[in-house]
């Protein structure tokens, strides 16, 4: 079954920076776009960042740009989100998803399988 | 960007009742969107891609209708796992955008 496993969330001052990672398995890493969703305590679910198959097409909320890195290593099969400049408001847990390739049309579509979370919390 | 009205935001239900939730877009978005389920503490779940194509193992008492610009999901008769908070995502252009959430709680 399709597995997505966040880690490296914690406590960080603001300014501060943190790198949050995403273990996949049970499918061909490589061959899918992924993405970082956030989820601020009690509140919705925003979008943070897309990347594709091979790390070179990237997109970012406007909240983030300049600050947030998604990269990925497809060799360890792994996703990751470089947070600089950590704001207070960045405060969240970050789930890590793939999106789904729809064979018929040919098109990376929506968000299919999720992991579990990791939270950040940015606070002096 | 492209903005996601959800509503209601909230709604309280009985077991068994049809309960329907609405997005609408602020712009068209052909067929580019889907709804997720989320219990607290847990990562969101999929229900509905391609605006009306139910996820494998959803229950067929949800379904997804729309195009364009208004979208409904609708809960035929609703059940006491159902009882969660439901997005709707966007996915036709950058930077992708949920919906605000309906919380469907217990009458």
């Amino acid at each position: 079954e399709v597995q997505l496993v966040e880690s490296g969330g914690g406590l960080v001052q603001p300014g501060g920076s943190l790198r949050v990672s995403c273990a996949a398995s049970a499918f061909t890493f490589g061959e899918y776009w992924m993405t970082w969703v956030r989820q601020a305590p009690g509140k919705g679910l925003e979008w943070v960042a897309n990347i594709n198959q091979d790390g070179g097409e990237k997109h970012y909320a406007d909240s983030v740009t300049g600050r947030f890195l998604i990269s990925r290593d497809n060799t360890k099969n792994s996703l990751y989100l470089q947070m600089n400049s950590l704001r207070v408001e960045d405060t969240a847990v970050y789930f890590c998803a793939r999106r789904y390739y729809d064979i018929l049309t040919g098109w990376h579509t929506d968000f299919d399988y999720w992991g579990q979370g990791t939270l950040v919390t940015v606070s002096s | 960007d492209i903005q996601m009205t959800q509503s209601p935001s909230s709604l309280s239900a009985f077991v068994g009742d049809r309960v329907t939730i609405t997005c609408r877009a602020s712009q068209g978005i052909s067929d580019d969107l889907a709804w997720y389920q989320q219990k607290p503490g847990k990562a969101p779940k999929r229900l509905i891609y391609f605006a009306s194509r139910l996820q494998t193992g959803v229950p067929s008492r949800f379904s997804g209708s729309g195009s364009g610009t208004e979208f409904t999901l609708t809960i035929s008769s609703l059940q006491p796992e159902d009882f969660a908070t439901y997005y709707c995502l966007q996915h036709n252009g950058y930077p992708f955008t949920f919906g605000g959430g309906t919380k469907v709680e217990i009458k």
